[in-house]
């Protein structure tokens, strides 16, 4: 069984500094990344994928990724406190029938 | 607006009395999956399906049952319910296997 690794936190930043997220995974063969962002009793929201080594930007978000290392992690530039939030690192099992996700990391940006 | 819907949204319930979620997708996904989330567990597969009338077991299916008949909907059942199902359960679609997955706004289920 495939294994995603999260530092649980709490993350405390405060606002407008870089947070970073990091995500180790065990299955060396892993094809496809996926980063959600959960706020307390709602559902996961889709922030990035990533696909192949290197980084990959959308707005204040960055995704890099070294399957090397077998890490993959998330920046989040100019930190808000609407940015508090449980980020949730995901990769597809084996099969692709399902997501395997670490346990989370909390982050908390303060103003 | 693409999106997954779930229903009920809360449900307090007594042990035993059978129950349905309902869960439906307006993104012509061919893949749905359900999953619950516990604390420290995480989030786990319950049951997912690649196609109508294609389902199949996930880490956690034990207590539960699900149905694909039509393309956009994909309910889960309870026949059965005991307190240790009492969990926050999600359902999602996806574009195909392998792909990213797109929830719904979950169902907090409390057994009694």
């Amino acid at each position: 069984q495939k294994e995603v690794e999260q530092n649980s936190g709490p993350l405390s930043v405060p606002e407008g500094a870089i947070a970073s997220l990091n995500c180790t995974y065990s299955d060396r063969g892993s094809q496809s990344f996926f980063w959600y962002r959960q706020y307390s009793g709602k559902s996961p929201e889709l922030i990035m994928s990533i696909y192949s080594n290197g980084d990959k930007e959308d707005g204040r978000f960055t995704a890099q990724l070294n399957k090397a290392s077998q890490y993959v992690s998330l920046l989040i530039r100019d930190s808000q406190p609407s940015d508090s939030a449980t980020y949730l690192c995901a990769v597809p099992n084996q099969a692709g029938t399902a997501l395997i996700f670490g346990k989370g990391t909390t982050l908390s940006v303060s103003s | 607006e693409a999106q997954v819907t779930q229903n009920p949204r809360y449900l307090i319930t007594v042990t035993g009395k059978k129950l349905t979620v309902t869960c439906s997708q307006n993104m012509n996904h061919e893949y749905m999956s359900w999953y619950r989330q516990d604390p420290g567990l995480g989030l786990r597969q319950i049951y997912y399906s690649m196609n109508v009338e294609v389902t199949d077991k996930g880490d956690v299916p034990e207590g539960y049952k699900v149905s694909r008949k039509e393309k956009r909907n994909f309910p889960l059942i309870l026949e059965s319910p005991s307190p240790n199902q009492t969990s926050l359960y999600f359902c999602a679609s996806s574009p195909g296997r392998g792909r990213e997955q797109y929830f719904g706004p979950g169902t907090r289920l409390t057994v009694t």
